[in-house]
């Protein structure tokens, strides 16, 4: 089994519809991270937890919002979808003094 | 800003050559170097981590590091077409709080 899953894969929606995209890993992990990528931007950093109670911006934070439910589940939602918003998005956990990372598998989403 | 600097290529080598990916950052204070490849579509996977000066080996892959001239490097060696993919250079910050990505450096192995 994979050790951080995102659902759903893959998502189409329109413009203005709220959208949630759900995280969740069992590697025991307290930090957990969102990321958009774009074609030539690179990953950009959303939002980022190090624990249920603690939730940071990133740099692009704008637009969207985050839920940490527990120390394995980290939610990211879209209030009001537009087709820039429409990118890969992953999540990642992190632990440890080295901030090494591991990411889920991925969540396409198209804003029409 | 911190930043991560990468040649985005795409870099081309033949099958059985060594493929050298570079990276250069600007936080001094960084501390961990991560690299990642990524396969069109798929998500960055972990291939190697290095913390202190010199070369760090692992089968085929070999990181490089030189904190003074903020420099870190990735070697493959008997490159193969699969190798082909995008590398991502990965540094922390010395805030501590996330790693900082390059934009990543496409390489293609050819046959």
């Amino acid at each position: 089994d994979a050790d951080v899953t995102q659902t759903p894969r893959n998502r189409i929606t329109k413009t203005g519809k709220r959208i949630m995209l759900e995280c969740s890993q069992t590697k025991g992990h307290d930090r957990m991270y969102w990321y958009r990528q774009d074609p030539g931007l690179g990953l950009q950093l959303i939002y980022y937890s190090f624990d249920v109670k603690d939730i940071n911006k990133g740099e692009i934070s704008d637009g969207y919002s985050v839920s940490r439910q527990a120390q394995a589940k980290f939610s990211l939602s879209l209030e009001s979808a537009i087709p820039n918003q429409t990118a890969l998005y992953f999540c990642a956990t992190g632990q440890g003094s080295t901030d090494t990372q591991y990411f889920g598998p991925g969540t396409r989403l198209t804003v029409l | 800003q911190k930043e991560v600097e990468q040649n985005s290529g795409p870099l081309s080598v033949p099958e059985g050559a060594i493929a050298s990916l570079n990276c250069t950052y600007s936080d001094r204070g960084s501390q961990s170097f991560f690299w990642y490849r990524q396969y069109s579509g798929k998500s960055p996977e972990l291939i190697m981590s290095i913390y202190s000066n010199g070369d760090k080996e692992d089968g085929r892959f070999t990181a490089q590091l030189n904190k003074a001239s903020q420099y870190v490097s990735l070697l493959i060696r008997d490159s193969q077409p699969s190798d082909s993919a995008t590398y991502l250079c990965a540094v922390n910050s010395n805030s501590g709080y996330a790693l900082n990505f390059g934009k990543g450096t496409s390489l293609l192995v050819t046959p």
